[in-house]
């Protein structure tokens, strides 16, 4: 079955910068697309960006396309989502999740199970 | 972008009764090639990731239970569950992906009376 597992939860100081890993398993990996979103307290759910786990291409939104690069090391199965520039407003649960189809690439059918970042002086 | 506002922001209804969470886009997900609505609806449960519910507006994921449906077309959609079950606290969440940025609704809370 898929399997999406996230590094450990994170405390950062402002200004820093982030990694959240996602290793996949279960699947082929390079066939489906992973994306990245964030759940900040009391807030709705915010699509980061995307990549194509096949050549690398990425997409980001366009709140997050100056600090946030997503990357994938095919060997290993896994994704990651480096942030820079963290402030406060950064605090969030962060989801690596996996695409349906690519006739739906941007329905999330298979979540990980969340990494909070956590930026505080 | 398409800006996805869900009502009400939260629902507390008996068990056996039903719940009904509205959803509305900006603009239209009807996508044009296909007559589809990419449209989309996640269940989270506390502290858990969201877990896809119903995608274009009115499949079920497998294994969903029959009581969760979907409905509507254009900009206007609704997530109905006929007979709310303990297990169904949970908050609720509309999503777009028709066109990118994919966006969500709020979410709406949903508990047992």
């Amino acid at each position: 079955q898929v399997l999406l597992v996230q590094s450990g939860a994170e405390v950062k100081k402002p200004g820093a910068s982030v990694t959240v890993s996602c290793k996949a398993s279960g699947y082929s990996f390079t066939s489906y697309a992973m994306h990245w979103v964030r759940q900040a307290p009391g807030q709705r759910l915010e699509w980061m960006g995307w990549i194509d786990t096949g050549n690398g291409n990425t997409e980001y939104s366009e709140k997050f396309q100056d600090r946030v690069t997503i990357t994938r090391d095919t060997s290993a199965t896994t994704v990651s989502m480096e942030m820079s520039s963290l402030r406060s407003e950064d605090t969030a649960v962060y989801y690596c999740a996996r695409m349906a189809t690519w006739t739906q690439l941007w329905l999330l059918a298979h979540w990980g199970q969340g990494t909070l970042v956590t930026v505080s002086s | 972008d398409i800006v996805m506002t869900q009502s009400p922001d939260s629902l507390v209804v008996s068990l056996g009764e039903r719940a009904t969470i509205n959803c509305k886009s900006s603009q239209s997900v009807l996508h044009s090639s296909n007559n589809k609505n990419y449209l989309a609806w996640y269940q989270q449960r506390p502290g858990q990731p969201p877990k896809v519910l119903i995608y274009w507006a009115s499949i079920r994921e497998s294994g969903v239970p029959d009581r969760f449906s979907g409905s509507g077309s254009g900009t206007d959609f609704t997530l109905n569950i006929s007979s709310l079950q303990a297990e169904d606290v949970a908050v609720y969440h509309c999503q777009q992906y028709n066109t990118s940025p994919p966006s969500f609704g709020g979410g709406t809370k949903v508990e047992i009376k």
